[in-house]
């Protein structure tokens, strides 16, 4: 089915431990974007890639990095993960501004 | 930065019963959508819009760019319309790398039989 696929479902890491969530997508989508979700919060944006090769931080991105690897994939990398950073991370794609978004299913992460 | 603030937080309704979630953001827009999310589930997108209405089967998502308010509704609810509704906003400044959606917090639903 086309969309946003995102990888793992859900993840336990002790802190201080590194991961990579994946993210693709196969709309032919110029915008990808991660977001995290925490309980009692709206989805903030942690980073945001507006075309292939480029990528700028949003509202939240200390602690992670990003790559946009091509079109279609877009990872989020914990380097250190923190007790903090325990969330719900969304990504999404969008055509671009004036266009509505797809989201994956999420990934739960649990940082203990 | 702009405010998005949804009412209520929370509601129950029995099934059958007409729907209504408010969503109010406090400097202009250039669009708002608005979104569901089941529990444990993915985000899915309802509507995205800049004025006037919308209708996708049983839900009508209406904005009023005057009164800086939109409100989603559901007719002739139905247990499975039980989610998360959540409203979000792009601002005008929006501009640079950031893509300026600011999100509420939701409207959990539950539709009960």
């Amino acid at each position: 089915n086309a969309g946003v696929t995102q990888t793992p479902k859900f993840q336990v890491l002790k802190t201080g431990q590194s991961m990579t969530l994946q993210c693709a997508q196969d709309m032919n989508h110029n915008s990808m974007y991660w977001y995290r979700q925490d309980p009692g919060m709206g989805l903030r944006l942690i980073y945001y890639s507006a075309s292939e090769g480029t990528t700028d931080k949003g509202e939240v991105p200390n602690g992670y990095n990003v790559s946009r690897l091509n079109k279609r994939e877009f990872s989020l990398r914990l380097e250190s993960a923190a007790p903090s950073q325990t969330s719900v991370y969304f990504c999404a794609s969008s055509e671009g501004n004036s266009y509505g978004y797809t989201f994956g299913s999420g990934t739960r992460l649990t940082v203990v | 930065k702009n405010e998005v603030e949804q009412s209520p937080q929370n509601l129950t309704a029995q099934e059958g019963e007409f729907i209504t979630i408010n969503c109010s953001y406090s400097v202009g827009i250039s669009a708002l959508h608005w979104l569901q999310q089941h529990p444990g589930g993915g985000i899915v997108s309802l509507f995205m819009l800049s004025s006037g209405k919308k209708k996708h089967g049983r839900l009508i998502a209406t904005i009023n760019i005057q009164e800086k308010h939109s409100s989603l509704h559901i007719t002739a609810s139905h247990p499975r319309d039980s989610a998360v509704y959540i409203c979000a906003v792009r601002s005008f400044d929006s501009g640079g790398g950031a893509d300026g959606l600011t999100f509420g917090k939701g409207t959990h639903l539950i539709i009960q039989p």
